[in-house]
This record gives structure tokens, sequence and C-alpha cells, in this order.
């Protein structure tokens, strides 16, 4: 069965340090993924963008990762401050005709002062 | 802001009744997509739209779901006899024609059925 895993544990870290969050899929071939971050009542705010031939991005203090060969994506935060309290969603883009999204179920991400 | 606006914000209701939820993209995407998100959970595709043309819908779209889009440019999503199930927040996005262009949500319409 196809399925996308995000941790569903609450990951709790102290400023300042590095958040590491994965995404795991099995019987998918995603052309692209993304990561969203999403606060409480609030609609998911897009953050990156990989593609399938691209190994690492990079935007400020964010970087992600993916890995076509282990199915799995990484999404760090460098230098995390409590405002990057929230929870984040990994999605897949097929690459089909109409680019509908197939997202994890989030992981929640607490950065403590 | 990501530019895509939904109406209302909430909506509470009771069981039976008929809702009706509006959404407007981004002018210059041609792409409408909404999809329903439940507690805890990920969002989850129900349809999306090019242009006027309605092209997929989702199996989790009944038959008391219908979207429309008109002119092409906003949508509506409306339920009619409306179940607790169908408690939660239904999201719309829009998005470029393109071969990696992203989706941009709006700020979501939560549905509580009673």
């Amino acid at each position: 069965s196809q399925k996308i895993e995000q941790n569903s544990e609450a990951l709790n870290i102290q400023e300042g340090k590095t958040a590491t969050l994965t995404c795991n899929y099995t019987n998918y071939s995603p052309a692209y993924l993304q990561w969203y971050r999403q606060d409480p009542g609030r609609g998911p705010v897009f953050l990156l963008l990989i593609r399938e031939n691209e190994k690492e991005k990079r935007k400020e203090r964010l970087k992600v990762t993916f890995d076509t060969t282990l199915k799995q994506s990484l999404f760090h935060i460098t230098a995390s401050q409590p405002a990057d309290s929230a929870t984040y969603l990994c999605a897949l883009d097929l690459g089909n005709a109409g680019n509908m999204l197939t997202f994890g179920g989030g992981t929640r991400l607490m950065v403590k002062p | 802001d990501t530019g895509v606006s939904q109406d209302p914000r909430h909506k509470i209701t009771k069981r039976g009744q008929n809702v009706t939820f509006r959404c407007d993209p981004i002018s210059e995407h041609n792409r409408l997509y909404w999809y329903r998100q439940t507690l805890g959970q990920g969002p989850e595709f129900l349809t999306y739209f090019q242009n006027e043309a309605q092209l997929e819908k989702s199996r989790l779209l009944s038959d008391r779901f219908s979207a429309e889009r008109p002119k092409g440019s906003f949508s509506t999503l409306e339920i009619q006899r409306t179940e607790q199930g169908d408690s939660a927040m239904y999201l719309c996005a829009s998005r470029a024609t393109g071969a990696s262009e992203t989706q941009y949500f709006g700020p979501g319409t939560r549905l509580l059925v009673l």
C-alpha cells in the first residue's frame, strides 16, 4: 500500500539547536516533494520544493534533502527559534496531470527558549 | 497572507443542513484545488479545476458534495445533508500551470456539524 510517514510524536528541542524532521514514503515515485508549515487553525504555508533529480535545497535557515533510493526526505531548521514552533507537513507531487498533493500526517515541532 | 481567501472562516451547522463555502484564488492562477483536513491528519485531496473545468474528483467526494468554478475565478464547495463526519477544515489552494509550481493555500473553513 502507499504510505507517507512523518513522526507523529512531537519533536521538542532547545532554542538554537537544529531541528531535523523526517518524511518517509512507500510505493510512490514523486516528481517533486514539498514542505509546508501549518500553525493551529490556519492553512499550510509553502516552505520549500525539491525535485526528484535534486539532492538538496536550501533557503535561509531551512534545508531539505531528498533521497529517492531511500524514499526519504529530511527537513532541517538550523538555529531554531520559538517562532519556528508549528506543524510541518511533507507533500508529494507525483507529477501527474493534476499535480495533486498527497500529504503526510505532519510532525509538530516545539522549540523551547 | 498567501493571496488565497476563503469564506466563511468558521461554520457551525446542524446535521442535515446544506452548507456552501467560497474560495477566491490568486487571480492569475488557473488551477484551483479543494482539500479536507481532519484533526491531527494532513490535508486530503478532494477535487481540482483547471479554469472552469472540474478535471478530477477523489473518492472522498461523495455525491452530497458538489464544487463549481463557473467563470474560472472563484469556486464554491457545497455539502448537502451534512453529517457529523463532515466536520473538518476545508482548504482551498491555487496554482499556476507549470511543471514545478507550488500550491498556495487559503486559511481554510472550519466546519462543525452538530
